[in-house]
């Protein structure tokens, strides 16, 4: 079965600062990754994915990941922090290599922007 | 394009009672999964549909159910809830034809069991 490991269920970093929210997977096939962002209250928001593609995904919000085979990793990065930032960050893995559209979660990072 | 749209957004019951709750995908999207989220599980996949056909269901125990209607919409029911059932319901629709495995999420339909 297909898994994702997000590593630090809370991350706070100061506003300017780098946003690193790390993710490592594990897959018997190529995966297909995501990363999703949760604002209070809302629905999860699809930052970007990697669909065997480029390995540097760029999205949205000028977050971006890096897919690492070696390292089975896909962690999360964006040069400065907002405030905006502030929310709950999903790592997601697809089981579309076995025809169907189920997304299997991370436990989820929340991140603190410190003024 | 409208978003995903689910119904109600806030709900209360009480243990015992059931609870029907709705999604209306992206207008074209023929896939309707539903998860679950709560603080102590984190977000659980329930079950999926397409063509009204249930393709791929959660752990979850039968009292959880769902259907799809010929227009896609999906309705979800909790049957003799439980305080655990207390979650935020979240519906995602997708393409299934753009084979990219993105979903789009509703906001949720919060159920309090008190």
């Amino acid at each position: 079965a297909q898994s994702v490991t997000q590593l630090g269920s809370h991350v706070s970093v100061s506003e300017g600062a780098l946003v690193l929210l790390r993710c490592n997977y594990s897959s018997s096939v190529p995966p297909y990754l995501f990363w999703y962002v949760q604002y209070p209250n809302q629905g999860l928001q699809l930052l970007l994915k990697y669909t065997s593609a480029a390995t540097l995904v760029k999205g949205i919000n000028g977050f971006e990941a890096e897919f690492k085979k070696s390292e089975t990793s896909f962690h999360l990065t964006k040069p400065s922090a907002h405030m905006s930032d502030a929310a709950e960050y999903f790592c997601a893995v697809s089981d579309l290599n076995f025809g169907n559209e189920k997304l299997t979660f991370g436990t989820g990072t929340r991140l603190t922007i410190i003024p | 394009k409208a978003g995903v749209t689910q119904t109600p957004r806030y709900l209360i019951k009480t243990r015992g009672q059931q609870v029907t709750l709705s999604c209306s995908p992206i207008s074209g999207h023929r896939s309707v999964s539903w998860y679950q989220q709560t603080p102590g599980q984190g977000l659980q996949f329930l079950f999926e549909y397409f063509s009204e056909t249930q393709r791929n269901k959660g752990n979850f125990p039968g009292r959880f159910s769902g259907r799809q209607f010929s227009n896609s919409r999906s309705e979800m029911n909790v049957s003799t809830l439980e305080l655990g059932d207390s979650a935020l319901y979240l519906c995602a629709s997708s393409s299934a034809t753009a084979n990219t495995g993105e979903l789009f999420f509703g906001e949720g339909s919060r159920l309090t069991v008190l």
